[in-house]
């Protein structure tokens, strides 16, 4: 089965910095790789996703990457706030025929950004 | 906005009893998973389903179970809690061709 590898677990910015949390994978096969932040005491929510078709996607100040042939990809959060602070979780699927996903999680970093 | 709900936030249960946790999604999904969430080690799948009747093992399926009897509803079954089970169980739904997951708040189980 697919083995999602996340780093690091615990990364401490200042406000006004970049963060890039990064995760690699087993199954080339995996054509999906969406990105969830938890805050605390609440559930995970989607942020941004990225598919194999595509080697970056923005949206404001997060950015995705995706490199298929190392078969890593990374989350980039730039000037950083407070309210980033958060557990992030990467995570890659396959979708058979164009159907269903079957999501693999990473172990998760949590990120502090201090003010 | 799609709402996925947990029926208990907390529970507390002693060895060997028998659990239910249920999940209910009002969003018309097709599938439905169950996850385990533990410090330092993300969330692991434990089962899910694509359709009403249909199960399928996830990677830490041992000492669950799962029923879904209808589209809405998916329920995971600790036969025999043990106190490895401790744990927050995170139910989720999703749309078949998007792949976008939508969480409940989770269900803090404590086995004594």
């Amino acid at each position: 089965g697919e083995n999602v590898e996340q780093h690091p677990s615990t990364l401490s910015v200042q406000e006004g910095d970049s963060a890039v949390i990064k995760c690699t994978y087993s199954d080339s096969a995996s054509n999906y790789f969406p990105w969830y932040k938890q805050e605390l005491g609440k559930r995970p929510q989607l942020i941004i996703d990225i598919r194999s078709n595509v080697g970056e996607k923005k949206d404001q100040r997060i950015a995705v990457t995706l490199n298929k042939t190392a078969k890593h990809f990374s989350l980039h959060i730039t000037e950083t706030q407070p309210e980033d602070s958060a557990v992030y979780f990467c995570a890659a699927s396959k979708n058979s025929g164009g159907s269903n996903y079957k999501l693999t999680f990473g172990k998760g970093t949590l990120l502090t950004v201090n003010p | 906005d799609v709402k996925v709900t947990q029926s208990s936030r907390y529970l507390v249960k002693r060895t060997g009893e028998k659990v239910f946790l249920e999940c209910v999604q009002d969003m018309d999904h097709e599938n439905m998973f169950w996850y385990r969430q533990d410090p330092g080690l993300g969330l692991r799948l434990i089962y899910f389903s694509y359709d009403v009747k249909m199960k399928e093992k996830g990677d830490i399926p041992e000492g669950y179970s799962v029923s879904r009897e209808k589209k809405e509803r998916f329920s995971l079954i600790l036969e025999s809690a043990s106190t490895n089970q401790t744990s927050m169980y995170l139910c989720a739904s999703s749309e078949t061709n998007t792949g976008e997951l939508f969480f409940g708040e989770g269900s803090r189980l404590t086995v004594l």
